[in-house]
């Protein structure tokens, strides 16, 4: 199975700031990478797939890097809108989250 | 627009069954690779199974032989039979369109194994 690990687990951040999560897999997986917002009592949404694409709708401050084994998710200015948790996930091979990161204001 | 509603969650005894459902509206099931996924409270995601658009279907390891996938096309129906469960199935269950990048999720529904 492969494994997905993410950090950092919590970061605190303030509106403006740029912010960067990483996922770091425990094989190659190209660029088999999706990356998701949730926020409480919400289901998931999808922001990034195959590593960089960004999905219809999705802001543009929202970005994608990485291939292989490691894979960034990058908030160039964060917004209120942002403070949330943000899961990495592979499709290599079945699926796999990352534990997820909690973005948190500052 | 698509929509996806599943029902069927609710508080059950370890060693009982039930049956999750995932109505879809602006989308067709049997068109699609439809997914399972559950998140236990407070904790992350987890995949727990998925129906191709011709009918295979796969499990995770923590569900195997316990729960199974189907769906209905002429209800656009998408459905989880959960038996044998355990404390350890707790969990929202969300249905999703999809077996990589997961783009339409429910809202989820909260299953509670306990006694």
């Amino acid at each position: 199975d492969i494994q997905m690990t993410q950090s950092p687990s919590t970061l605190s951040a303030s509106v403006g700031d740029r912010v960067t999560i990483t996922c770091r897999a425990s094989q190659s997986i190209s660029s088999w990478l999706a990356w998701y917002q949730q926020k409480p009592g919400k289901a998931p949404k999808l922001l990034i797939y195959k590593a960089s694409s960004l999905e219809s709708g999705v802001p543009s401050r929202f970005s994608g890097s990485g291939s292989g084994t490691e894979f960034t998710l990058t908030i160039s200015s964060l917004q209120p809108d942002d403070f949330a948790t943000y899961y990495c996930q592979q499709y290599n091979s079945d699926l796999t989250f990352g534990g997820g990161t909690k973005v948190e204001i500052k | 627009e698509v929509q996806l509603v599943e029902t069927g969650g609710g508080l059950i005894q370890p060693g009982g069954s039930l049956r999750l459902s995932c109505a879809a509206s602006g989308f067709t099931v049997s068109s699609n690779y439809m997914s399972w996924v559950r998140q236990a409270p407070g904790k992350g995601l987890e995949w727990v199974s998925v129906i191709y658009s011709g009918g295979s279907t796969y499990y995770a390891d923590s569900v195997k032989g316990r729960f199974t996938i189907s769906r209905d096309n002429s209800k656009n129906t998408l459905y989880l039979q959960m038996n044998s469960l355990r404390a350890e199935d707790t969990a929202v269950y969300y249905c999703a369109s999809g077996y990589g990048p997961l783009d339409y999720w429910g809202q989820g529904t909260l299953v509670t194994v306990s006694s």
